[in-house]
C-alpha cells in the first residue's frame, strides 16, 4: 500500500516569501514522486517529479523538491512566492504502476 | 501538440439519471486514465487502460460506473445511474507509457458533474 501526507490544507505567504508545502509519502517499493498544480477549472499539470538520481528537483516556475528517503518526505520550496503562485497543489507518489495522490494544499500569496 | 481534450466541461443532472463523459488522450499516448477528483480533496484514480485494455480499475465502483475505450485511442466514461455522491470533477489524463515508469501524466482539464 501507498500513502501520501500533505500537511496543511492551507498556506499563506506574502508576496516574496519563501514557500514551502510539505509532504510525506509511505510506499512499499522506491517510490517516483511528483507536484502538480491545480489552477481554478483547470486540470493538474506537473511541476516537477522524481524518480532516481539527483534527490534535489528542479521544476519550473522556480519550484524544486528535495527526495528524503530517511524522512519519507518530498517538500516543494520555491525561494521567493509571486502572486501567481497562488493555486492548489497536489503531492503523489508512484509505488507500483498505480498514482495515489494527496489531499492537497491551497497556497494563498498575500500582496 | 494538442493536450488531453475533455467534453463536456460542466454537467448538472437529477440522482437516478445517466451521464457520459468523453476524453481524448494526446496523439499517440498509449495510456489513459480517468480520476475522480471530490471538492476538498485529491485526484483518485478510478480507471486506468493500456492501449484498449484495462490495467487497473479496482476503485472504480463497477454497479455504476463503466468505462471504455474501442480503439486504444479516446474514451467514455459513463455513470448509471447517479448519485449524489458521484458530484465531482472527473479528470482524463494520458501518458506515453503507464504508471511505474518515469513518463509525466498530462492531465484535461476536466469535467465538473453536479448531481441534484
Amino acid at each position: 500500500a501507498q500513502s501520501v501526507t500533505q500537511l496543511g490544507s492551507h498556506v499563506s505567504v506574502s508576496e516574496g516569501a519563501l514557500v514551502l508545502l510539505r509532504c510525506n509519502y509511505s510506499s512499499s517499493v522506491p517510490p517516483y514522486l511528483f507536484w502538480y498544480v491545480q489552477y481554478p477549472n483547470q486540470g493538474l499539470q506537473l511541476l516537477l517529479k522524481y524518480t532516481t538520481g539527483a534527490t534535489l528537483v528542479k521544476g519550473i516556475n522556480g519550484f524544486e523538491a528535495e527526495f528524503k528517503k530517511s524522512e519519507t518526505s518530498f517538500h516543494l520550496t520555491k525561494p521567493s512566492a509571486h502572486m501567481s503562485d497562488a493555486a492548489e497543489y497536489f503531492c503523489a507518489v508512484d509505488g507500483y504502476q498505480k498514482v495515489t495522490f494527496g489531499t492537497g494544499t491551497k497556497l494563498q500569496v498575500i500582496p | 501538440e494538442a493536450g488531453v481534450a475533455q467534453s463536456p466541461r460542466y454537467k448538472i443532472i437529477e440522482k437516478r439519471q445517466s451521464v457520459a463523459f468523453w476524453c481524448n488522450p494526446i496523439s499517440g499516448h498509449a495510456t489513459l486514465y480517468w480520476y475522480q477528483q471530490i471538492l476538498g480533496q485529491g485526484p483518485k484514480l478510478l480507471i486506468q487502460f493500456q492501449n484498449n485494455g484495462v490495467v487497473d480499475d479496482s476503485q472504480l465502483p463497477k454497479d455504476r460506473f463503466s468505462a471504455e475505450r474501442l480503439k486504444g485511442v479516446d474514451s467514455t466514461l459513463k455513470i448509471q445511474p447517479a448519485k449524489l455522491e458521484d458530484s465531482a470533477v472527473y479528470l482524463c489524463a494520458s501518458s506515453l507509457a503507464p504508471s511505474g515508469t518515469t513518463d509525466t501524466q498530462y492531465f484535461g482539464p476536466g469535467t465538473r458533474l453536479t448531481v441534484l
